[in-house]
């Protein structure tokens, strides 16, 4: 049973627009959430988190917005570059630093020049 | 910070043989874990060390699977008796004490049953 599910499996965007991509959660424990982007051949490189205290949390470019009573987040990254064009997985854990984090199966996000 | 490590890249065996692969951690990181990922779909958690201390195991992890941390440090995965649904990404990460820590990956162990 799939917990955390990314509906979206690619997308791509201009260069210079806003790429935003969504993640839902069934599991109403959840109260971490993490989001990894993904090259070919390489690991999950963390992006940024967001705990259940908080409706938003910024770093840079990238904006996560989490939605509690809609089991919702999204990451809003602006402007987007080509560089981004990876593989975006949405993770979350039942507690914050929990050592199981149950992850969705990624969004393929292209950023066309 | 020299990232996690893991050995070997790539890795094709017969079914039926066994295979071991390794991850060396950051460092100064005291808990590690395995994950598996398969075709389109994202990572699944293994197991989770803190220093030697296997302390969690997920049902994913049969018992042709096991892991060891013998000095806190390096850890390996072996598995036993490879079956054509072991094929996958074995990718591990660490991540340091406590808190809101983020894991950390490597760049994972293709494995790949014939």
């Amino acid at each position: 049973d799939q917990q955390v599910k990314q509906n979206s499996p690619s997308l791509s965007v201009q260069e210079g627009r806003i790429s935003i991509l969504n993640c839902d959660y069934t599991n109403s424990m959840f109260d971490y959430f993490l989001w990894y982007k993904k090259y070919p051949a390489e690991g999950p490189t963390f992006l940024i988190s967001i705990s259940s205290i908080k409706d938003k949390n910024e770093d840079g470019r990238f904006t996560v917005f989490l939605n509690k009573s809609a089991k919702h987040l999204s990451l809003h990254i602006v402007p987007s570059q080509p560089g981004d064009s990876a593989v975006y997985f949405c993770a979350a854990s039942g507690r914050a630093g929990a050592n199981n984090l149950f992850f969705g199966t990624g969004t393929r996000l292209t950023v066309i020049p | 910070d020299t990232g996690v490590s893991q050995d070997p890249r790539h890795k094709i065996t017969k079914r039926g043989q066994n295979v071991t692969f390794r991850c060396d951690p950051i460092s100064e990181h005291n808990r590690l874990y395995w994950y598996r990922q398969t075709l389109g779909q994202g990572p699944e958690f293994l197991t989770y060390f803190q220093n030697e201390a296997q302390l969690e195991k997920s049902r994913l992890l049969s018992d042709r699977f096991s892991a060891e941390r013998p000095k806190g440090s390096f850890s390996t995965l072996e598995i036993q008796r490879t079956e054509q649904g072991d094929s996958a990404m074995y990718l591990c990460a660490s991540s340091p004490r406590g808190g809101l820590s983020p894991l950390h990956f490597g760049n994972g162990t293709r494995l790949t049953v014939t």
